[in-house]
């Protein structure tokens, strides 16, 4: 019964692959969002879905390409992975009251 | 562009002393959160204040948000090993939300 759960939980690939990752709610929440954590713990937005539709899309490489087939799911798909990609990807979603985190993804591309 | 910056990045204290982090925003908000990211783990939503000038208490974690509603604070008395971590504002405006860096606090015991 986990709230927000998201896949791989950890995942080595080596550089010019393409990987998704992928997040799952069972909240009920209409916004759901995929962060960046770095080295230095900084969090990052990435994207912001509501309802399937994406509202915020920050200066992220397109080689990042979200996918919401319902308000349930947001996936991360990387395309042609970089070493600078290597950091821990949380999915998120949120209702009236603060967010709910997944326990991240820690990617690391060699 | 909006920001919210938190100070310290880091903080070291002796089991037992209190420990502040605090929370600037250069414009109002509307609402602010605190969130407690465990090492290893995933950030956990603490609490959120929305009125100005509003204190909440959760046991031995005091929560302050502004009258100007730009700045907020965390104060934890008389720290124990189980608050490692690092702990996140997020502010929000025009339902945007925007994180602070984060404040790493290191308990020596």
């Amino acid at each position: 019964d986990t709230a927000v759960s998201q896949t791989p939980k950890y995942l080595v690939t080596q550089m010019g692959n393409d990987k998704s990752i992928k997040c799952e709610q069972n909240l009920g929440h209409d916004t759901m969002y995929w962060y960046k954590q770095d080295s230095k713990k900084f969090l990052k937005i990435m994207f912001s879905y509501n309802n399937k539709e994406l509202i915020i899309n920050e200066t992220v490489p397109n080689r990042f390409s979200p996918k919401s087939p319902d308000k349930a799911h947001l996936n991360l798909h990387i395309n042609s992975l970089e070493l600078g990609d290597s950091a821990v990807y949380f999915c998120a979603s949120s209702h009236l009251n603060g967010y709910t985190f997944g326990s991240g993804t820690r990617l690391t591309v060699v | 562009g909006q920001q919210v910056m938190q100070i310290p990045q880091y903080q070291h204290v002796q089991e037992g002393e209190d420990f502040t982090t605090y929370c600037n925003s250069s414009t109002t908000l509307s609402n602010i959160q605190w969130y407690k990211q465990r090492p290893g783990g995933h950030p956990v939503f603490l609490i959120q204040l929305v009125k100005s000038g509003e204190v909440k208490k959760q046991k031995r974690l005091t929560f302050q948000f502004g009258e100007a509603k730009k700045n907020s604070s965390l104060h934890i008395t008389a720290t124990q090993t189980t608050d490692v971590g690092t702990y996140f504002c997020a502010g929000m405006r025009d339902d945007k939300i925007i994180f602070g860096k984060g404040t790493r606090l290191h308990i020596l015991p």
